[in-house]
């Protein structure tokens, strides 16, 4: 089983939806992270998580919202979607210590009509 | 803010030995980290450098100089399966902890 889980991973919704995307972990990270991906680009942070009760802007936290249910838990919702939010988001975990890696998901990509 | 560099694409021989640059902002520096990325998939994790000098992981090898905020990912022996998007990931101290990723270099390795 994957150690970082993203559901689901194909979603193709209408403008003005509410949408949520999930991420589950089994790594006992303490540290959660969304971002997103267009073509051709980087990975862009778009909120980050460093225990349950701490929740953190990334670079392009607007029309974006997450909760953190529980350590293993991190989700991101699209209040009301638009066209421009399709891409594909990926959720990451890390471990508290500087020089350890995040580790991704395999992944949602998001389609908006 | 935090910029980081790096060449939009290269191409390179199967066999071959090719070297991706990544400059970034040195005032705040705590680590830099080098992420492998298929189209369509996940990064996975290269490389970590926080000091002066050479990482060497079988085939690939990273470098780093913090005083001239510059890194390189050396890949050498070249495999078609390298093709893929190269990402230089850089955490700066007074960013609460969080990487910042560079735009990626998209690698085509040709027979």
């Amino acid at each position: 089983d994957a150690d970082v889980t993203q559901t689901p991973r194909n979603r193709i919704t209408k403008t003005g939806k509410r949408i949520m995307l999930e991420c589950s972990q089994t790594k006992g990270h303490d540290r959660m992270y969304w971002y997103r991906q267009d073509p051709g680009l980087g990975l862009q942070l778009i909120y980050y998580s460093f225990d349950v009760k701490d929740i953190n802007k990334g670079e392009i936290s607007d029309g974006y919202s997450v909760s953190r249910q529980a350590q293993a838990k991190f989700s991101l919702s699209l209040e009301s979607a638009i066209p421009n939010q399709t891409a594909l988001y990926f959720c990451a975990t890390s471990d508290y210590l500087s020089n350890q890696p995040q580790h991704f998901g395999d992944g949602t990509r998001l389609s908006i009509l | 803010g935090q910029n980081i560099d790096q060449p939009t694409e290269m191409t390179a021989t199967e066999g071959a030995i090719v070297q991706i640059n990544c400059t970034y902002q040195t005032s705040g520096f705590n680590g830099l980290f080098w992420y492998q990325q298929h189209a369509g998939e996940a990064p996975t994790f290269l490389s970590y450098n926080v000091l002066d000098g050479l990482e060497e992981k079988g085939r690939f090898s990273s470098f780093l100089s913090r005083s001239k905020g510059y890194s390189y990912l050396l890949l050498k022996e070249l495999q078609m399966k390298d093709s893929a998007s190269y990402l230089c990931a850089v955490r700066w101290e007074n960013q609460g902890g969080k990487l910042i990723f560079g735009q990626g270099t998209e690698l085509s390795v040709k027979p």
